[in-house]
């Protein structure tokens, strides 16, 4: 079975510095791999997903994410936090094939930019 | 494109009542939708998948009978929170897999879309 791993429950972060969000998976084969972003009260909303190809993935929000298979992590990271990037960020991973329906998230993770 | 609502977005009921939550697929078709509920400051909990036309598969741990899922046409699934209890107050979420061809399927990585949510108290 697979399962995600969001090491941190909060990360702090200066406001105009780099910020990285982390996180492990375990899944059998090639994974895809998702990052989504959760504001008060809201559903989910997608940043970007890692299917094949390059280990760099960028986007929205100037976010990007880099797949390290030998590491089996997908840490999300971004040059220059914004105030406005507070929020609640979900990792999630899908085992291929057709099998696999479902997303597995991880716990989250609450990142706190500060002015 | 890829828009994913729900409703309602917030509702209150009394202990013991039951209330219908619809998750609707705006701007395409989805023959798979997802239900999800989150606890606070707890991850999101996968509790049945929605295919149009047939019974859902529920996760294990889920009542099938306490939450009965509906996915009449491929643009509307529904929850139905039976007899609601205080404890089934949470944050109830939808997603929903567009109709495309496999080799889009996984081009996309099986991407879900994900509807606003719906908060749920029952008193």
């Amino acid at each position: 079975a697979q399962s995600v791993a969001q090491p941190e429950d909060q990360v702090n972060v200066a406001e105009g510095n780099p910020l990285t969000v982390k996180c492990t998976y375990s899944v059998s084969g090639n994974p895809y791999l998702f990052w989504y972003v959760q504001y008060p009260n809201r559903g989910l909303q997608f940043l970007l997903k890692y299917i094949t190809g390059d280990n760099l993935v960028k986007g929205s929000y100037g976010f990007e994410a880099e797949f390290n298979k030998s590491q089996t992590s997908f840490h999300l990271k971004k040059p220059s936090a914004l105030v406005s990037d507070s929020a609640l960020y979900f990792c999630a991973v899908r085992p291929p094939g057709r099998a696999g329906n479902m997303l597995t998230f991880g716990g989250g993770t609450r990142l706190m930019v500060k002015p | 494109g890829a828009v994913v609502s729900q409703h309602p977005s917030w509702v209150i009921c009394k202990s013991g009542t039951s209330v219908k939550i619809e998750c609707r697929s705006l701007d395409f078709q989805a023959t798979t939708m997802f239900w999800y509920r989150q606890f606070p400051k707890q991850s999101l909990m996968l509790m049945a998948t929605s295919n149009e036309g047939s019974k859902a598969t529920y996760e294990q741990g889920v009542e099938k009978d306490k939450f009965l899922i509906n996915h009449a046409s491929l643009t509307l699934s529904t929850l139905t929170v039976t007899s609601a209890h205080p404890e089934d107050s949470s944050f109830y979420i939808c997603s929903a897999r567009d109709r495309e061809s496999e080799p889009i399927w996984r081009e996309r990585g099986y991407e879900q879309y994900f509807g606003p949510g719906t908060r749920l108290t029952v008193t």
